[in-house]
């Protein structure tokens, strides 16, 4: 079965520090997003991309943060300089379509800012 | 605002048990509904999902009821398995045109042996 992968799975980093997070979506999927969840809360939307930009960004995703497909199987969300209250478990999610159809979750990277 | 709300922050069943978790969403814009399962350490996993045009979907020991007058959806579990224990989300397509998903905050099912 196909599955949307992320690497690493964990990341440690000093506060400051940028830090890239690394997602392979479904091979035929062409939407793909991240979302973060700060420990014990909900899953929150950060950005959703579709041929090679930005479709909708939340107001969490400020200019800290960016993404980008730089080839045709990666997808990474960076953090130019984290903040402790970056800490979160990061998901990367991809789709075959936009709307009415699911998108499948990867295993997540959590990331400590120290 | 945008929200989408779940009833209670903990279920506890039996093993064996029929589990019904609710969830109450805010847009009535919203056209298309994904329960998602959460193991510990774990991203969310597709359940099963429900279009507006349709009021109740089954899926294997599971079925969602959809009541868009009080805009309210629910994830019933038949006969409830320890591996069942998990957090459960509803998430709602935004009606962005985006796929962007607004996700509840989560009831933590425990099955109890």
């Amino acid at each position: 079965e196909p599955e949307v992968t992320q690497t690493p799975s964990h990341q440690v980093t000093q506060m400051g520090q940028e830090v890239i997070l690394r997602c392979v979506p479904i091979s035929n999927h062409l939407y793909f997003y991240w979302y973060r969840q700060i420990l014990g809360q909900k899953v929150e939307f950060l950005v959703s991309f579709y041929n090679n930009e930005i479709s909708e960004k939340s107001e969490i995703f400020d200019d800290q943060f960016s993404v980008e497909r730089p080839d045709g199987s990666n997808f990474t969300l960076k953090i130019r300089s984290t903040k402790l209250e970056d800490s979160a478990m990061y998901f990367c999610a991809s789709s075959r379509d936009m709307m009415n159809t699911e998108a499948f979750f990867g295993q997540g990277t959590r990331l400590t800012v120290v | 605002g945008e929200s989408v709300g779940l009833h209670l922050p903990t279920l506890s069943v039996q093993e064996g048990d029929n589990s019904i978790i609710n969830c109450a969403y805010s847009n009535s814009a919203s056209d298309y509904f994904i329960w998602y399962k959460q193991e510990s350490g774990k991203g969310p996993q597709f359940i099963i999902d429900i279009r507006s045009n349709m009021d109740k979907r089954q899926g294997q020991r599971v079925t969602v009821l959809l009541n868009k007058t009080v805009k309210h959806l629910s994830l019933q579990i038949a006969a409830t398995q320890p591996g069942d224990s998990a957090v459960y989300f509803c998430a709602e397509n935004h009606p962005g045109n985006t796929g962007k998903l607004i996700f509840g905050q989560g009831t933590t099912l425990q099955v109890k042996p």
